[in-house]
């Protein structure tokens, strides 16, 4: 069970727009729409950003959406903030019924 | 809202077994799934394994082997066993609530280092 790809980094000016891309499989992503995106400060635990491919948690910005075409999941941030700044993570339920992770993407703001 | 606090010893033996406890306060818990994710330092997020409603539970295929994951739901408490450590096992252990396909609630991570 491979971990789902993400670039390592991506990197933004305060407002503009960045997009994350998640790639597996037909049997994670491209097989279910189940893919979840966390956020991660340094030393902190992972924060539910987004689950079931588009969908909000209560409380998060409407800046953040996300997607999915074929067997690649994304993350937009629009209006890029200072905050935005930290690690973010795919996931996918997968055809074992497990969950695998993505490899992570730094986010810098420039 | 639900809180989630991971104890257990930081410091394990090679070859020894790992425990971990996730103590689970201020919520119903009922009807979640219950996560045990791991990080090494410096990298990503590992599922390792967890339990459903049911009380059946999944495991990542490895290590799979060495892992058993329990919950006491009479104590709000669920438990992480892995056994034959190595170095390669030290990381920060989160537990978790969610459901089937998404982690809603996370502690906030235990260290445990594999030395001698």
């Amino acid at each position: 069970q491979s971990a789902l790809t993400q670039p390592a980094s991506v990197s933004g000016s305060p407002g503009q727009a960045i997009t994350i891309s998640c790639t597996g499989t037909s049997s994670d992503v491209g097989g279910y729409d189940f893919v979840s995106w966390y956020q991660q400060h340094p030393g902190k635990a992972p924060k539910l950003m987004i689950y079931e491919v588009t969908n909000r948690p209560s409380g998060i910005s409407f800046r953040i959406s996300g997607s999915k075409s074929g067997n690649t999941a994304s993350l937009t941030i629009s209006g890029l903030q200072a905050e935005d700044e930290a690690d973010y993570y795919c996931s996918s339920y997968t055809r074992s019924t497990t969950l695998v992770f993505g490899t992570g993407t730094k986010v810098t703001v420039l | 809202q639900v809180q989630l606090q991971e104890s257990g010893p930081g410091l394990v033996k090679p070859s020894e077994t790992l425990s971990l406890t996730c103590t689970v306060s201020s919520g119903p818990i009922n009807g979640y799934y219950w996560y045990w994710i791991r990080q090494p330092a410096g990298k990503g997020l590992e599922y390792i394994g967890r339990i459903f409603p049911s009380g059946n539970s999944n495991y990542k295929p490895s290590p799979e082997s060495r892992v058993t994951v329990s919950v006491d739901r009479s104590k709000n408490l669920f438990s992480l066993k892995m056994n034959s450590v190595t170095a390669a096992d030290t990381a920060v252990y989160y537990c978790a609530l969610g459901d089937m396909i998404r982690l809603d609630y996370w502690g906030q991570g235990a260290l445990v280092t594999v030395s001698s």
